[in-house]
């Protein structure tokens, strides 16, 4: 199956400041998720924005997804420690979704 | 009430033991899944379960066998592990099979010696 990408990789910030996290995938798509997973735990989600959406907001999360790039971000504003975590996208490309394919991950380090 | 609950959470054994790890949901969801996390985070499905039937088998060794004895649960067993099975495995719930949110269990540590 195949993986979607995310960068970076890592991103650090102080509290306060935004975040901002890339992800691309493959093939087409009916939604694309976010999850956040915190060091030792499992995913929880964050957000679902689906393929004729290009915009969504949730608290301080912004979402927006570009079909034609194939490619998706997340936005945290005025970040938290709290929001220290490893984040995910997920799209539902693998096998006409019955499962969702993961990127490969963004660790956000936010310090106070 | 936990939504997804996996036992055990962590799991140390020596290679060549077989062992197994229980997963439960109490959502009400048709449809279950197994993923596994390697060392540098990639998550990937193993397998799919939707109304205790297999769905989704991907590219796993036979020794890995899952089984649903009803669909709230949706349980792993490894026969012969090997070091290379070492990983954080999880499991996950949905209403159904694919699309919309999943929601995941506590991951089992497995590390085979």
């Amino acid at each position: 199956s195949q993986q979607g990408e995310e960068d970076p990789q890592a991103l650090s910030i102080q509290e306060g400041e935004n975040a901002t996290m890339n992800c691309s995938y493959k093939t087409s798509i009916n939604n694309l998720q976010w999850y956040r997973q915190n060091s030792g735990r499992g995913l929880v989600h964050l957000i679902l924005i689906r393929s004729n959406e290009r915009e969504k907001h949730s608290g301080r999360l912004r979402v927006t997804l570009d079909t034609s790039k194939k490619s998706s971000s997340l936005l945290i504003t005025a970040s938290r420690a709290a929001d220290t975590a490893s984040y995910f996208c997920a799209t539902d490309e693998y096998q006409a979704g019955t499962a969702l394919i993961f990127g490969k991950g963004t660790t956000l380090s936010v310090s106070s | 009430d936990t939504a997804v609950s996996q036992t055990p959470k962590y799991l140390v054994t020596q290679m060549g033991n077989d062992k197994s790890i229980k997963c439960e949901q109490n959502l009400g969801h048709d449809t279950m899944y197994w993923y596994k996390q390697d060392s540098k985070k990639f998550l990937k499905i193993m397998f799919s379960y939707n109304n205790k039937e297999l769905i989704i088998n991907e590219t796993v060794p036979n020794r890995f066998s899952p089984k649903s004895p009803d669909k709230a649960h949706l349980n792993l067993h490894i026969n012969s592990l090997e070091l290379g099975d070492s990983a954080v495995y999880f499991c996950a719930s949905s209403p159904a099979a694919g699309r919309g949110t999943q929601y995941f269990g506590p991951g089992t540590r497995l590390t085979v010696l």
